[in-house]
C-alpha cells in the first residue's frame, strides 16, 4: 500500500507570494492533517480534515488554509509568504473510524517550503 | 505553552545496549500516547502507541511505559542498532482529536559501535 504522497519536495518562493502544496493520503485513509516544523517551534499542528471539512485548527494567522476534495486528497495554502513560513510542511493521514480510534497518523515526507 | 516535554535533546548509547527515551506531559486529558522517529529530509515514522487504559505496550524490539499519575512516559529500545540512529518524538493526542497531535521537541539518539 502506498504511504502519504506530498508534492513538491521543495519549494522555493519570494515574500509576499502565495504556494499551493499537496497530499495524498493513503489509500482508504479519511482524515488529513497538516504540521508545520520549525527548528525553534519543533512540530506545530496546522488543522486537520475529515469528510471535505475541517475538524480541528491549530494556532496559526489565516493566512494558512487548507481544503479536502472528495477523494481525501487535501491541499494547503499560504498566502501572502513571510520569511518566517520556511518551515518544513508535513501532511499525515489516518484511518478515522469507530473501531479503530486509536490509529496512528502516517506522515509523508513532507514539502521543504523556503521564502527568499 | 509546551504540553509534552522532552527534556534530554539527545542520548548516546552503544550498539547491543538499552536506549531509554522519556518523556513527560502536563494536559491529564491525554488519551493516546504514540512515539515517531524521523530521519533528515523524511517524515516522522511512527513507531509504537499506547492508550491510557494501559501500562505497557511491546513491539519487538520497542516498548513504551506509561505512569499516568506521574504523567510520564518512555520508550526502551532493547537491543540498539546503529539504523535506531535517528530522531525520537513523543506525541499525545486528547479524546476525539484524531488527527491533532501534540509533540515533544525530539531527543536525538546517536547509536555508536
Amino acid at each position: 500500500k502506498a504511504g502519504v504522497t506530498q508534492t513538491p519536495r521543495y519549494l522555493i518562493k519570494t515574500r509576499g507570494q502565495q504556494v499551493t502544496l499537496s497530499c495524498s493520503p493513503i489509500s482508504g485513509h479519511r482524515s488529513v492533517s497538516w504540521y508545520q516544523q520549525t527548528p525553534g517551534q519543533g512540530l506545530q499542528f496546522l488543522f486537520e480534515y475529515f469528510s471535505e471539512t475541517q475538524r480541528n485548527k491549530g494556532n496559526f494567522p489565516g493566512r494558512f488554509s487548507g481544503r479536502q476534495f472528495s477523494n481525501s486528497r487535501s491541499e494547503m495554502n499560504v498566502s501572502t509568504l513571510e520569511l518566517g513560513d520556511s518551515a518544513l510542511y508535513l501532511c499525515a493521514s489516518s484511518l478515522m473510524a469507530a473501531s479503530s480510534y486509536n490509529s496512528p497518523l502516517h506522515f509523508g515526507n513532507g514539502t521543504r517550503l523556503t521564502v527568499t | 505553552d509546551q504540553q509534552v516535554k522532552q527534556n534530554s535533546p539527545s542520548l548516546s548509547v552503544q550498539e547491543g545496549r538499552i536506549s531509554i527515551l522519556n518523556c513527560d506531559y502536563t494536559n491529564s486529558m491525554f488519551d493516546y500516547f504514540l512515539w515517531y522517529k524521523k530521519y533528515p529530509a523524511e517524515g516522522p515514522t511512527f513507531l509504537i502507541s499506547i492508550s491510557s487504559i494501559k501500562d505497557k505496550n511491546e513491539d519487538g524490539r520497542f516498548t513504551v511505559f506509561l505512569n499516568k499519575s506521574a504523567k510520564h512516559l518512555s520508550l526502551h529500545i532493547v537491543p540498539s542498532q546503529p539504523g535506531d540512529s535517528a530522531v525520537y518524538f513523543c506525541a499525545a493526542r486528547v479524546t476525539d482529536s484524531w488527527g491533532k497531535l501534540q509533540f515533544g521537541a525530539g531527543t536525538q539518539v546517536v547509536v555508536t559501535p
